[in-house]
């Protein structure tokens, strides 16, 4: 089966700091897409941002970055800056055959 | 625009009770997504359908039933609920095309079902 892997059930980080949340996957697919969402304690599903596994240069959108790197598989989510509204459940997520296939998750807590 | 819609948002079954939640969305996606969620597993599929009056399963179908008769509608049936269906459930859209954005999904607010 074609996983993803979160090694990282909880992370904590101080506000202002700067955290790295890894992500893995499996896959045979050549072209395909990676996302991380987030979800708050509202439950609301929401997307932080998307790869496209045929660009090399890492997404980025405001304080949310990725380090894909293609031939390891992995995928990670940097947040720069951390504010308490960043807390809570990450899911990283691959697209496979128009299907989503999603981690775990890591749980982050941001701390004052 | 309200995006995609979940009705219940919550609900507490008694085993071997039926019911039906419902998914509407207003964005023309052709694709639809049943999930569930449960603590330490993420969210799996449970099925899923392309298009008007077609559905496929997903990795945790069974006990569970489905109906696409409207684009914009996507139904999920328990026929005889168990505890082990206790969840929360979420709905999801995307796009057809096969565009840089279109395996996005877009997420519904989710249904908290408890059997009992």
């Amino acid at each position: 089966a074609q996983t993803v892997t979160q090694s990282q059930p909880e992370m904590s980080v101080q506000e202002a700091e700067t955290v790295t949340l890894s992500c893995t996957y499996d896959t045979s697919e050549s072209d395909y897409y990676l996302f991380w969402y987030k979800q708050p304690p509202s439950r609301q599903m929401i997307l932080v941002i998307r790869q496209e596994a045929y660009k090399q240069q890492n997404a980025t959108e405001n304080r949310f970055s990725v380090n894909f790197q293609k031939a390891a598989k992995s995928f990670s989510l940097k947040i720069s800056d951390s504010q308490l509204g960043d807390a809570a459940m990450y899911f990283c997520a691959r697209g496979s055959q128009g299907n989503l296939i999603f981690g775990k998750g890591t749980k982050l807590s941001v701390k004052p | 625009n309200a995006g995609v819609t979940q009705t219940p948002k919550f609900r507490v079954l008694k085993t071997g009770q039926s019911m039906t939640l419902l998914c509407a969305q207003d964005m023309n996606h052709e694709y639809m997504y049943w999930y569930r969620q449960d603590p330490g597993m993420g969210l799996r599929l449970i099925h899923y359908s392309v298009g008007e009056g077609t559905t496929a399963k997903g990795e945790v179908p069974d006990g569970y039933n489905v109906s696409r008769l409207k684009k914009q509608n996507f139904l999920l049936g328990l026929e005889s609920a168990a505890p082990s269906q206790t969840s929360v459930y979420f709905c999801a859209s995307r796009l057809h095309r096969l565009a840089a954005s279109s395996y996005e999904q877009y997420f519904g607010p989710g249904t908290r079902l408890t059997v009992t």
